[in-house]
């Protein structure tokens, strides 16, 4: 199967900062997606992007599909931010990275 | 329009028995996928269904099986339990698989005694 890793494993940030989420895939995919996991377990959909940059308010996502590799920013962060970010890539089949676990505090 | 609706969210079991979890998909989502999250092994796909059919399947034992219903609701079942089966099983859903969005449902939490 593909191979999804994820980078940094951990991030703690103070309210108000930016980060930049990576994931690098082992192989070309059609279908690459951005999930936020909440404190509940709730898989929450932030981009379908196979390639390109979107932005969504404060978040913004850039995949560079050549070179199997995308990009997740978070700018001014917020405390409800806090959870665990899940890159995906596949089509029918989806591979999941390992996470990043990101606590933002007040 | 309602999200992907899975039920129950908790369920305890102990070992050698069978449960089943259901899955009703986001209206018009012909697509239905079940994936299993533990702390060890992450997130792993379990299968596809599409059309009542069985478009893809992961890795599991035949232990693990599904089914599609004409209406586009979804059901897993897990037969002989084993405590490793004890995880977060999550069902998600878009219009026919490919190149879409995926929509997550809420999981069920299964703890295997």
């Amino acid at each position: 199967g593909i191979q999804v890793e994820q980078s940094p494993p951990d991030l703690i940030l103070q309210e108000g900062a930016n980060s930049t989420l990576r994931c690098n895939f082992s192989d070309s995919v059609n279908n690459l997606q951005w999930f936020h996991q909440n404190p509940w377990g709730q898989l929450i959909n932030l981009f379908y992007i196979p390639s390109g940059t979107k932005q969504n308010g404060r978040l913004s996502a850039t995949t560079v599909a050549t070179e199997r590799y995308s990009l997740l920013y978070i700018s001014s962060s917020q405390t409800t931010d806090s959870g665990v970010y899940f890159c995906a890539v596949g089509g029918y089949q989806f591979y999941f990275g390992t996470g990043t676990s990101l606590t933002v505090i007040p | 329009k309602a999200g992907v609706t899975q039920t129950p969210r908790y369920l305890i079991k102990t070992r050698g028995q069978q449960v089943t979890l259901s899955c009703s998909p986001i209206s018009g989502h012909r697509s239905v996928s079940w994936y299993q999250q533990t702390p060890g092994q992450g997130l792993q796909f379990l299968f596809e269904y599409f059309s009542e059919t069985q478009r893809n399947k992961g890795n599991f034992p035949g232990r693990f099986s599904g089914r599609q219903f004409s209406n586009s609701r979804s059901e897993m079942n897990v037969s002989t339990l084993e405590l490793g089966d004890s995880a977060l099983y999550l069902c998600a859903s878009s219009l026919s698989g490919g190149r879409e969005k995926l929509f997550f449902g809420s999981g069920t939490q299964l703890s295997v005694l």
